[in-house]
């Protein structure tokens, strides 16, 4: 059974780098889109970006700037780092997989980090 | 702000169907039939329900039902149970940009 563990560090200060790492387990890695998603507390689903196993990648326009998703197939895993950090990216992250074939479709979840950003 | 319209709360009475609608434009919803819907408990990550405007993963009781008009999605859940009681959000593929995925901003489903 397919499973995502992600970590990575839970507080920062302003102006610091975020980064998040996930790995997967129990089934195939490539052949499969990997998707970064945050929701704020209390709020909506925001999407990320995405990679796939050749690195072939689609980042979110409003957060094309900051952000780098990065693979290690060698791994299984994926990352995202986010530059420049406020307290409006305070959010619960979470990498999931994309259904193949499918758009905006995502089966398989992480648990989810909690990520606070304040001085 | 979100980029697709949901109403904030729906309700029903365990064995009622409801139905919460995901509006949009023609540049997603309407032009392009990349509709998902989620559910999410407090506290859990979203669960996918349905995919591609009306289809089912595995495992999804066909309880759960997508369809589309024009630029509004819906998703139809009959048979309310319980547990159906979280909230709901809707995915489109967003064609103006290069590849882009926006979210509704969730809809809050009470089981009374």
């Amino acid at each position: 059974q397919v499973q995502l563990h992600q970590w990575g560090a839970g507080l920062l200060k302003p102006s610091e780098t975020l980064s998040l790492t996930c790995v997967v387990s129990g089934g195939s890695f490539s052949g499969y889109y990997w998707t970064w998603i945050r929701q704020p507390p209390g709020k909506g689903l925001e999407w990320i970006g995405e990679i796939n196993h050749t690195g072939g990648k689609n980042y979110s326009p409003s957060l094309k700037s900051r952000i780098t998703i990065s693979v290690d197939t060698s791994k299984n895993q994926f990352s995202l780092k986010l530059t420049s950090v406020t307290a409006a990216d305070t959010a619960v992250y979470y990498c999931a997989r994309t259904i193949v074939g499918a758009t905006g479709a995502f089966d398989i979840w992480g648990l989810g980090t909690m990520v606070t950003v304040s001085s | 702000q979100s980029a697709l319209t949901q109403p904030r709360s729906v309700s029903g009475s365990p064995g009622q169907s409801v139905t919460i609608s995901c509006t949009g434009t023609s540049s997603d919803v309407g032009g392009y039939n990349f509709v998902s819907w989620y559910q999410q408990h407090p506290g859990k990550a979203p669960k996918v329900l349905i995919y591609d405007v009306s289809k089912r993963p595995s495992g999804v009781p066909d309880r759960f039902f997508g369809s589309k008009s024009d630029n509004t999605a819906s998703l139809t859940i009959s048979g309310l149970q319980a547990e159906d009681e979280a909230d709901y959000y809707c995915c489109s593929y967003e064609g103006s940009h290069t590849f882009h995925l926006v979210f509704g901003g969730g809809t809050k489903l009470t089981v009374l």
